[in-house]
């Protein structure tokens, strides 16, 4: 089976401009969740969606948004970015058949974004 | 809600040397506990996960954990530490307050491997 997907892996913005990550769940997986990487803050939790619904959001400003589609793949989008966006996104899916506290995530290789 | 934490930035230990990377949870409620491990430039990679039932978990690549309750603990080891073993390793605990999966991810140890 192909693992979790995210393209692109490396992207150049600059201040002002918005963003679109996409990432590719493990075929039968439909959750797919969001983190940001960054030295200072570690790995923090953006949203989370099953079935095109967003179920849980971490306490990020309203400019990041994501959404998933029928296919269970999923795009994230930050807008007028911010030099303190510049970060690894990360992407994980899993099976999370029902609220899946205990299910494993498993984690896409990640879209290093810098903001210049 | 729940947390993590990782003692120690960093730990450093000889090829063969056992490996000790410690991780202590916060939660009110039973947690599902988990050890992910980044290589560089990569994403996060599952070693291994406590659920419920047998407190030692043996996850891949020979590494093991053990839930312990009464220390609200769940450190990793292995016997003899590889130069490929060489990493970040996360621990993560699975919120609960909202019903849905969420990780709160420890800051995270960098193990460094010397010959």
């Amino acid at each position: 089976k192909a693992g979790v997907t995210q393209t692109p892996r490396y992207l150049i913005k600059t201040r002002g401009q918005q963003v679109t990550l996409s990432c590719s769940p493990i075929s039968g997986h439909r959750s797919v969740s969001w983190y940001q990487q960054t030295p200072g803050q570690g790995l923090q939790f953006l949203f989370e969606y099953f079935s095109e619904t967003q179920r849980n959001k971490g306490n990020f400003p309203g400019r990041f948004s994501g959404r998933q589609f029928s296919n269970s793949r999923s795009e994230m989008n930050v807008s007028t970015l911010e030099l303190g966006d510049s970060a690894l996104y990360l992407c994980a899916s899993s099976l999370a058949a029902s609220g899946g506290l205990r299910e494993t995530q498993y984690f896409g290789p990640g879209t290093r974004l810098l903001v210049l | 809600a729940q947390s993590v934490t990782q003692l120690g930035s960093h730990v450093s230990v000889s090829e063969g040397a056992l490996v000790l990377l410690r991780c202590n949870y916060s939660s009110s409620v039973p947690p599902y506990l988990f050890w992910y491990v980044q290589y560089p430039n990569q994403g996060l990679q599952l070693l291994l996960k406590y659920t419920t039932g047998a407190t030692l978990v043996k996850g891949i690549n020979g590494f093991e954990a053990e839930f312990k309750k009464s220390e609200t603990s769940f450190h990793l080891t292995k016997p003899s530490a590889h130069m490929s073993d060489a990493a970040e390793y996360f621990c993560a605990v699975s919120e609960t307050n909202t019903g849905f999966q969420k990780l709160v991810f420890g800051t995270g140890t960098r193990l460094l491997v010397s010959p």
